[in-house]
C-alpha cells in the first residue's frame, strides 16, 4: 500500500461530460502529481502541485484542470470529454527534494463512451 | 518525441535466471533515473534509482547500471522469481525526481 488514495477506481461516462478525479497523498507529502496512461503507452505527466500551488505543467489539455486544497488532497477535473480521454489516471505524491521517488496510487480508470 | 525508450515490450525468463531490462534515453539533461514495477490493477511501485554521478546501484536482487555515454540504463534481477512478473517502467528526470518521463514499459514474465 503506497499510502496514496485515489477515488473512484472506475468511471464510465459519455462524451461531452465532465468528471472529477480525487487524490489523497501520503501523510506528510506536500507534492501531488497527475499522470495519464493511455493504452500501451507510458505514463504521461500532466501537472504537479506543491502545497497548494501549481509547480509544473506537462502535456495537459486545456479541457483539463487540477487543484490542490489546503488539506493537500487534489482533484483533477476533465471536461468536454472525448473518446480519446479514456485512460488510466494516476496520482502520485512525494516529499519534494533530495530526489525522493514518487509514490503512486492505484489509479482511476476512465472510460468515455 | 519519446525521450525514454524501452524497446522490448516483453521478456520471458526462467525462474532462477537473470532478467535484464533495458532502457535508452535521448535527453542529455536527465540526471536521475528510476525503475518502477507495476502489477495489474495497481499503481507503479518504486523499485530502485540511480543518480548520474554513479554507474551502478544495488538493492538486494536488483541492480541498475547506467552508461551515460551510451545514454543507456539496464535493470538486472538476479535470481528472477515468479513474483517478479510485472510490467517494468524506466523513468528519468532532469534536476529533481519530479516530472518524471516514463518509457512505455517492458512486461516481464518469470516462468517456472
Amino acid at each position: 500500500d503506497s499510502g496514496v488514495t485515489q477515488t473512484p477506481k472506475h468511471l464510465i461516462t459519455a462524451t461531452g461530460q465532465r468528471v472529477t478525479l480525487r487524490c489523497s497523498p501520503r501523510s506528510g507529502d506536500l507534492s501531488v502529481y497527475w499522470y495519464q496512461q493511455s493504452l500501451d503507452q507510458g505514463l504521461q505527466f500532466l501537472i504537479q502541485y506543491y502545497n497548494g500551488e501549481e509547480r509544473a505543467k506537462g502535456n495537459i489539455l486545456e479541457r483539463f484542470s487540477a487543484q490542490q486544497f489546503p488539506d493537500l488532497h487534489s482533484e483533477l477535473n476533465l471536461s468536454s470529454l472525448e473518446l480519446g480521454d479514456s485512460a488510466l489516471y494516476f496520482c502520485a505524491s512525494s516529499v519534494v527534494g533530495n530526489n525522493s521517488p514518487l509514490h503512486f496510487g492505484n489509479g482511476t480508470r476512465l472510460t468515455v463512451t | 518525441d519519446q525521450q525514454v525508450k524501452q524497446n522490448s515490450p516483453s521478456l520471458s525468463v526462467q525462474e532462477g535466471r537473470i532478467s535484464i531490462l533495458n532502457c535508452d534515453y535521448t535527453n542529455s539533461m536527465f540526471d536521475y533515473f528510476l525503475w518502477y514495477k507495476k502489477y495489474p490493477a495497481e499503481g507503479p511501485t518504486f523499485l530502485i534509482s540511480i543518480s548520474s554521478i554513479k554507474d551502478k546501484n544495488e538493492d538486494g536482487r536488483f541492480t541498475v547500471f547506467l552508461n551515460k555515454s551510451a545514454k543507456h540504463l539496464s535493470l538486472h534481477i538476479v535470481p528472477s522469481q515468479p513474483g517478479d512478473s510485472a510490467v517494468y517502467f524506466c523513468a528519468a528526470s532532469a534536476g529533481t525526481a519530479s516530472k518524471l518521463t516514463f518509457g512505455t514499459g517492458t512486461r516481464l514474465q518469470v516462468t517456472l
